[in-house]
């Protein structure tokens, strides 16, 4: 069974970058039916689809985000990483990944990291 | 772009009730549509995929239905574990995935 934590900063300044990185465990990243995504919730709010990548690096990102999110996959850490520009607090939320595999959808995630954008 | 639609956006119903939340796409999505629980401070769970097909593990009272526009999720006899929010979400593959704004299961 796949696992997954997320990590990195839970305080981040306005107009700075988020950096966030997702570790997966108990299976491989390189593996080709499994596609890795990002998603946040701000609170009190629904879940926002922030991107999706593949192991070759192949990405696809939500048009909402305007060209800020860019996300990268290392497969010798067998992780992947999110990083989000000139941040506000538009961008407070909690953020999970997950996995998408073999069309069911995302089917596993991390346990989400709480990331507040404040001076 | 296409848009999903929940409704009711709250419900509340007793334990042992059957109860049905609706999601409607702007647009046909065929059967690209998965079901979510999420209860406070936990990440969602996956229910139901590909419109109708239960994920591993997940219990039988829980069932999913439609196609093209127009899809519901039912629970079937209510147990006090499944007092949660519910989303549903479009997905395609790998560029979209479209969530709808969630109903939230309370306790009547």
């Amino acid at each position: 069974q796949l696992q997954l934590q997320e990590s990195g900063p839970g305080l981040v300044r306005p107009s700075e970058t988020l950096s966030l990185t997702c570790a997966v465990s108990g299976g491989t990243i390189s593996r080709s039916s499994y596609y890795w995504a990002w998603i946040r919730q701000a609170p009190g709010k629904g879940l926002e689809w922030i991107g999706t990548i593949y192991y070759s690096g192949a990405t696809y990102y939500n048009p909402s985000l305007k060209g800020r999110v860019t996300m990268s996959v290392d497969t010798s850490k067998n992780q992947f990483s999110l990083k989000s520009t000139s941040v506000t607090a538009a961008d407070t939320a909690v953020y999970y990944c997950a996995t998408y595999s073999g069309g069911k959808a995302f089917d596993n995630w991390g346990q989400g990291t709480l990331v507040t954008v404040s001076s | 772009d296409i848009q999903m639609t929940q409704s009711p956006s709250t419900l509340s119903a007793s334990v042992g009730d059957r109860v049905t939340i609706t999601c409607r796409a702007s647009q046909s999505i065929n059967s690209w549509l998965a079901w979510y629980q999420q209860k406070p401070g936990k990440a969602p769970k996956l229910l139901i995929y590909a419109a109708s097909s239960l994920e591993t593990g997940v219990p039988s009272r829980f069932s999913g239905s439609g196609s093209g526009t127009e899809f519901s999720l039912t629970i079937n006899s209510l147990q006090p574990d499944d007092f949660a929010t519910y989303y549903c979400q479009h997905y395609n593959g790998f560029s979209t995935y479209t969530f709808g704004q969630g109903t939230k299961l309370t306790i009547k």
